[in-house]
């Protein structure tokens, strides 16, 4: 079955960076895009970025452009995500999750996700 | 950028019918998913392309997108869908929608 196990929690100094890793299971590693979702306490869902495993090309929402760094390993069906220059508005509970994209129909969604990152900032 | 507006909260008894809005311009004209979001748990999609449900998402649940609206129903609401539900929609950039809290009281 898919699964995305995601690394522990993580606790940070403002300034810092923290990265977080996905290991994907189940299913081709390059198959389907990766995407990154936060949800601050009290907040939405926030997306935050893609990336293609298959060639590592990346897109990112401008919010975070200059901060946010998508990678992957392919030999270990792992993805990472990395976020510098922390705030304490950072703190939030981060997920990556496998999108489905259907070019036909033009939409874009998620079928499975990780079981998410606390990522807490605090000094 | 683009935006979905929804209601902060909605309230149902067990049983009856709860209906969430996700309001955007010319929504109608793309695909919206809608996710289900409780406490401690990652989100799961409960639809996907307007009104298709994922295997083993219950059939009380259903969804519907016309004009500037997608609608999201829980018809029987039982107190295990008590949770935040959020619509999700695609126009180059990926878009949630503000999030909408369903109490089954």
């Amino acid at each position: 079955q898919v699964q995305l196990v995601q690394s522990g929690a993580e606790v940070k100094l403002p300034g810092a960076s923290v990265r977080v890793s996905c290991k994907a299971s189940g299913y081709g590693f390059t198959s389907h895009a990766f995407d990154w979702v936060r949800q601050a306490p009290g907040q939405g869902l926030e997306w935050m970025g893609w990336m293609n495993p298959e060639n590592g090309n990346t897109d990112y929402a401008q919010k975070f452009q200059g901060r946010l760094t998508l990678t992957r390993d392919t030999s270990i069906s792992t993805t990472y995500m990395e976020l510098t220059g922390l705030r304490s508005d950072d703190t939030a509970v981060y997920y990556c999750a496998r999108g489905v994209y259907d070019s036909g129909n033009g939409q874009y969604y998620f079928d499975y996700w990780g079981q998410g990152t606390l990522v807490t900032v605090s000094s | 950028s683009y935006e979905l507006t929804q209601p902060p909260s909605v309230s149902v008894s067990p049983g009856q019918t709860a209906i969430i809005t996700c309001s955007g311009d010319k929504l109608g004209n793309q695909y919206t998913s809608w996710y289900q979001k409780k406490p401690g748990q990652s989100p799961l999609l409960v639809i996907f392309q307007d009104t298709m449900r994922p295997s083993g998402i219950p059939d009380r649940f259903s969804g519907s997108n016309s004009g500037n609206t997608a609608t999201l129903t829980i018809a029987g609401t039982q107190p295990m869908d008590e949770a935040d539900y959020f619509c999700q929609a695609w126009d180059g950039n990926i878009v949630f929608g503000t999030g909408t809290s369903v109490t089954v009281l």
